[in-house]
């Protein structure tokens, strides 16, 4: 079973607007972190906001906040005020606390973000 | 600004021929990873190192790829003999245990 599903492959978003990009994860550890990258046409990662499974409040880093939901096992990330540097693919992640401590990435989400 | 540099940043080669990747992890940093990026497998863990030690490299094909980390500013990717399959982007990324991962700007491999 897939750690991390992304189930929009690509977005659209007009300028200035707000923008939901989903995350569902599946784990059994009770102990984890959910990640948010992103990578821009020039390819490198760029790490953006984390959450970790214990913390009770969304995390939030400047126009980027993770809406973190326990229950349904979802982080979804959203992105305020949408600037055209948002157009980049956007990857969720999670780390387990048991096994090698890596990464386990969804396969991504690509914002184009419209004038 | 600290960041995790890899080199080359793009590697043409012919099948056949040994492939070395190197990265420079953050100062400090006690975690190494090698994730590797293609369009149909999308990013996969190659290998993990801790304090310098392997600790996981099963998502390596191990008959042609090693992993080693010489010292704790440097960590290699081998690979020998390479393929066409093996073209992807790979990644060198490091962190502390508990923390985020900061990834290098990663190494374009096309193999022909």
């Amino acid at each position: 079973a897939q750690k991390i599903t992304q189930t929009q492959p690509g977005m659209f978003v007009q300028e200035k607007e707000a923008v939901t990009l989903d995350c569902t994860y599946d784990t059994s550890d009770q102990s984890y972190g959910l990640f948010w990258y992103k990578q821009p046409s020039s390819g490198e990662m760029i790490f953006l906001i984390y959450q970790g499974s214990y913390d009770e409040q969304n995390a939030t880093e400047g126009r980027y906040s993770l809406n973190f939901q326990k229950a349904r096992k979802s982080a979804n990330l959203v992105i305020s005020a949408s600037q055209l540097g948002d157009s980049a693919m956007y990857f969720c992640a999670m780390r387990e606390v048991t096994g090698a401590n890596n990464l386990f990435f969804g396969t991504g989400t690509r914002l184009t973000v419209i004038p | 600004d600290a960041r995790v540099t890899q080199t080359p940043r793009h590697k043409v080669t012919e099948m056949g021929q040994e492939v070395t990747m190197r990265c420079q992890p953050i100062l400090g940093h006690n975690t190494v990873f090698w994730y590797r990026q293609t369009m149909m497998q999308g990013l996969e863990l190659l290998a993990y190192f801790r304090n310098r030690a392997p600790l996981d490299d099963s998502g390596m094909p191990k008959d042609r790829f090693s992993a080693e980390m010489p010292d704790a500013t440097l960590a290699t990717l081998k690979i020998q003999p390479s393929e066409p399959r093996d073209s992807a982007v790979y990644f060198c990324a490091s962190g502390l245990v508990t923390d985020e991962q900061y990834f290098g700007p990663g190494t374009r491999l096309t193999v022909t």
